[in-house]
């Protein structure tokens, strides 16, 4: 089954405690991204990836790393988390970047709270 | 990067078809317009995506005008799980955009028993 998985899908965690969330696509898919979701801003874009070790900043990178090493992997890195951050996260991939004809998929999503 | 308008919110009855507008009017030539669903706060789920011609799937039909400048989602026979917030969505493929999907607002839709 085609699966963009996230992990963890719940997390607390405390100001300055670096942490990770991890992307996994199975579907052999080029592009990867990450978006935040808050009230009242919608889904915004915070990286993406094009292919492995090719990354580049959204539209909110501010505060945030990532890496694509693996064709299949793409962890969002927080290196010193703040409340700003507390959030709803979503990992999404798709076939190729290009060509508006590629359907782009959706993890279940992640719920960040920095306390 | 074009934008989308779509009402707040609409009701529905169950059994009838959805109709859900969105307005595009500065879309590109070469701009997908796609649209999306989110229950609750899963992750967002694909419905369909059209470019000029109209499509029908499974899941829905898109009814796109022939200046591009909007569209219309139809859920023929609306469900109880229909219920959601739907997102019409133009994606950027300029390629240092990296194929970026912009959501508004999006459309609440209740479909009512």
């Amino acid at each position: 089954e085609a699966q963009v998985t996230q992990n963890p899908r719940y997390l607390i965690t405390v100001t300055g405690k670096k942490l990770t969330v991890t992307c996994s696509q199975n579907m052999n898919h080029e592009y990867m991204s990450w978006y935040r979701q808050d009230p009242g801003l919608g889904l915004r874009q915070i990286y993406y990836s094009m292919n492995v070790e090719v990354t580049d900043k959204g539209d909110v990178p501010e505060g945030y790393k990532v890496s694509r090493k693996e064709k299949r992997n793409f962890p969002l890195i927080l290196e010193s988390p703040s409340p700003n951050q507390t959030s709803l996260y979503f990992c999404a991939s798709s076939f190729s970047p290009l060509g508006g004809s590629n359907t782009i998929y959706f993890g279940e999503g992640s719920w960040l709270t920095v306390v | 990067d074009a934008k989308t308008t779509q009402p707040t919110s609409m009701d529905c009855a169950e059994g009838r078809a959805a109709n859900l507008p969105c307005n595009h009017s500065t879309i590109s030539g070469n701009e997908y317009v796609y649209w999306y669903r989110q229950i609750h706060s899963q992750g967002p789920q694909y419905i369909i995506h059209g470019l000029k011609n109209n499509e029908t799937n499974e899941m829905a039909s898109l009814i796109i005008t022939e200046d591009r400048k909007s569209s219309t989602l139809i859920l023929p026979h609306a469900t109880l799980r229909d219920t959601a917030v739907y997102y019409c969505i133009v994606r950027v493929v300029r390629y240092n955009q990296g194929g970026k999907l912009i959501f508004g607002q999006g459309t609440e839709l209740s479909v009512k028993p």
